[in-house]
């Protein structure tokens, strides 16, 4: 079975525009997670998404949006990117939720310049 | 607000040698924890997942422990290998739908 994916693998922005990630989670599995890493540092938690509805928000400024897809895909959005959210973007996938195991993407990386 | 301690930062070993990672929580209200392997610049593997209710798991030459009233969770690897080679991250998932990670500890492990 496939594990979940991302896309893109890399992403090169300018300052003030605007990105869409996009996740795959793993057949069969409910939730999506999205994290924040950045370098050097354990990755920090976004989103997660249940059933198409959000059930957890992280501390990240309104510029971050998410959204869940009936197939249980899901897109996470970043407003107005300034040079601080450069970062690998991960997401997670789950079949109930924060309950059991999380398996992660290969992950983003988005750089900001 | 929990908080997760990782120590050591760093560990190079010599292939062959068993050791200890460790892994502190600060709230003790959680309901499991999980352990990461990640690879530079990839994604995170998932090597075990402890439940609040568990006391440890194993996985062939990884075994994870869990102490939750004292905080504490340790992953020891046996005979160690070269590939083991990757940065450990532990993780507690708390009443708020996330997990919650420490910063890892970057394991070199030399032939």
């Amino acid at each position: 079975d496939a594990g979940v994916t991302q896309s893109p693998t890399h992403l090169i922005k300018t300052r003030g525009q605007q990105v869409t990630l996009r996740c795959s989670p793993i057949s069969g599995h409910k939730s999506v997670s999205w994290y924040q890493q950045v370098l050097g540092q354990g990755p920090q938690f976004i989103f997660q998404y249940y059933e198409k509805e959000e059930r957890g928000r992280g501390n990240f400024p309104d510029r971050f949006s998410a959204r869940q897809f009936p197939n249980y895909s899901s897109e996470l959005n970043v407003n107005a990117l300034l040079l601080g959210d450069s970062a690998l973007y991960l997401c997670a996938s789950s079949l109930f939720g924060y309950t059991d195991t999380q398996y992660f993407g290969p992950g983003t990386r988005l750089t900001v310049l | 607000k929990q908080e997760v301690t990782q120590i050591p930062a760093a560990l190079s070993v010599p292939e062959g040698e068993n050791l200890v990672l460790n892994c502190s929580f600060t709230d003790s209200a959680i309901y499991n924890l999980q352990w990461f392997r990640q690879d530079p610049g990839k994604g995170l593997t998932s090597l075990l997942l402890i439940q609040s209710s568990q006391r440890e798991q194993t996985s062939g030459r990884l075994n994870a422990s869990l102490d939750k009233s004292s905080g504490r969770s340790t992953l020891y690897i046996a005979a160690s290998q070269p590939g083991d080679s990757a940065t450990y991250l532990c993780a507690v998932v708390t009443g708020f739908q996330k997990l919650v990670f420490g910063t890892g500890t970057r394991l070199l492990v030399s032939p």
